[in-house]
């Protein structure tokens, strides 16, 4: 199994600033997953970060408001720009372990005031 | 494109009573299906799952098997306990060209088990 971890683990932020998530990863992988879960939601898959390429984002969510970076096999950072209170949310990266399975990191509760 | 729907909760049980929370998916070609499993203030945790049609996924006392005819995929539990108090979420993963990987999540369905 992966070990992931993700710093902060939970935050209090003033709308119009920007907060940037990091996501480390014990072992090398190639892909990383971004997800967010709304209060009472499941989870969205914003983006999936590759070593080496620009991120893949999905379909409502933009680089300029979600700017990805993977600057090796083990780390990527997400970054909330420009808060507002509907971005509070829990934030998760994750990992592709085997042929089908994610592991998840503990995520990052945002709270945006 | 792929979906999952799954039962909404909040679902209250006392403790030892029989559970069940139905899943049911959408997806083209034959995707791998899971559950997991979020305790208050963790992360989502994979608690089984089921690759092919049949396959039977089982976890902690908790079973789900994979039925390809009703497309679902519902989750049992013989006899709950308090610890169980979590939010369940379905899921299907689905390959794409080139390997990537998209898991679709269900809503979630939140189990309250009193003593």
């Amino acid at each position: 199994s992966a070990v992931i971890s993700q710093k902060p683990s939970r935050d209090i932020c003033q709308r119009g600033t920007s907060l940037t998530i990091q996501c480390q990863v014990d072992s090398q992988v190639t892909m990383m997953f971004w997800y967010r879960q709304q209060p009472g939601q499941s989870l969205t898959l914003i983006a999936t970060a590759n070593q080496g390429s620009e991120a893949t984002y999905e379909s409502g969510f933009v680089i300029d408001k979600f700017p990805i970076s993977r600057p090796n096999l083990t780390f990527s950072t997400l970054t909330v720009s420009n808060m507002s209170p509907e971005d509070s949310s829990i934030y998760l990266c994750s990992v592709p372990y085997g042929e089908e399975t994610q592991y998840f990191g503990p995520g990052t509760r945002l709270l945006v005031l | 494109g792929d979906s999952v729907t799954q039962m909404e909760g909040p679902v209250t049980l006392s403790e030892e009573a029989f559970l069940t929370i139905n899943c049911t998916y959408t997806a083209t070609g034959y995707p791998s299906l899971f559950w997991y499993v979020q305790y208050p203030g963790e992360g989502l945790q994979l608690l089984l799952k089921a690759t092919k049609a049949d396959d039977k996924g089982s976890n902690k006392g908790f079973e789900a098997t994979y039925r390809k005819e009703t497309t679902s995929f519902h989750l049992e539990k013989g006899s709950v306990q308090v610890s169980d108090s979590a939010v369940y979420f379905c899921a299907l993963s689905s390959r794409f060209s080139g390997g990537y990987q998209k898991v679709t999540f269900g809503t979630g369905t939140k189990l309250q088990v009193i003593p």
